[in-house]
């Protein structure tokens, strides 16, 4: 079983379209993470939510909302894309409270903006 | 805010060389420390955890050790193989354990 899955893998879509990609995880962790992975491979956190509520917004453009109907989901909604928004967009979770916890990650969705 | 620096950026070695990976971060109160290992067009896998508590963990050829009190984290990988080539990361995960940032990663490639 795969521990987090993110649908879709690939996404190409035009310029000002919306378009959502879903992400959950089946290890009952408490807290997931949503980054952002540009053409120089740096992984940017976006958000991350503890139990459904969100803890980090890293000033990311209103555009993007996420949403996590319950703690195993965290959904990624984008508005009017933009040429820019083209990355690897990577969904990840872990267990707070526990300094053995490891985080795991999702394959992926990769997002072309034409 | 915490930053993470991984050197260096890129590392081509022939095989069989044993070798080190960097990374620094700025904030020392940190909750955990992980090594993160990425191929091209893939995920990441997790390679090891080092709990802020622990000064090293081993898995196989590889060894992560941490300096909390100087912001150091290395990464040694014995015996290199072919296998080894991809991107290595590292994330440090702060006491609001709900923050985890990563390096820009090392690239390494290890020649046949």
């Amino acid at each position: 079983d795969t521990a987090v899955s993110q649908t879709p893998k690939y996404l190409v879509t035009q310029m000002g379209n919306d378009k959502s990609i879903k992400c959950e995880q089946n290890l009952g962790h408490d807290t997931m993470y949503w980054y952002k992975q540009d053409s120089k491979k740096f992984l940017k956190i976006m958000f991350s939510y503890n139990n459904k509520e969100l803890i980090i917004n890293e000033t990311v453009p209103n555009r993007f909302s996420p949403k996590s109907p319950d703690k195993a989901h965290l959904n990624l909604h984008i508005n009017s894309l933009e040429l820019g928004d083209s990355a690897v967009y990577f969904c990840a979770s872990s267990q707070s409270g526990l300094l053995n916890t490891e985080a795991f990650f999702g394959q992926g969705t990769r997002l072309t903006v034409v | 805010k915490q930053e993470v620096t991984q050197i260096p950026a890129a590392l081509s070695v022939p095989e069989g060389e044993n070798l080190v990976l960097n990374c620094s971060f700025t904030d020392s109160a940190i909750y955990n420390l992980q090594w993160f290992r990425q191929d091209p067009g893939k995920g990441l896998t997790s390679l090891l955890l080092i709990q802020s508590s622990q000064r090293e963990q081993t898995s196989g050829r590889l060894n992560a050790s941490l300096d909390k009190s100087s912001g150091r984290s290395t990464l040694y990988i014995a015996a290199s193989q072919p296998g080894d080539s991809a991107t290595y990361l590292c994330a440090v995960r702060g006491y609001n354990n709900n923050d985890m940032r990563f390096g820009a990663g090392t690239r390494l490639t290890v020649k046949p």
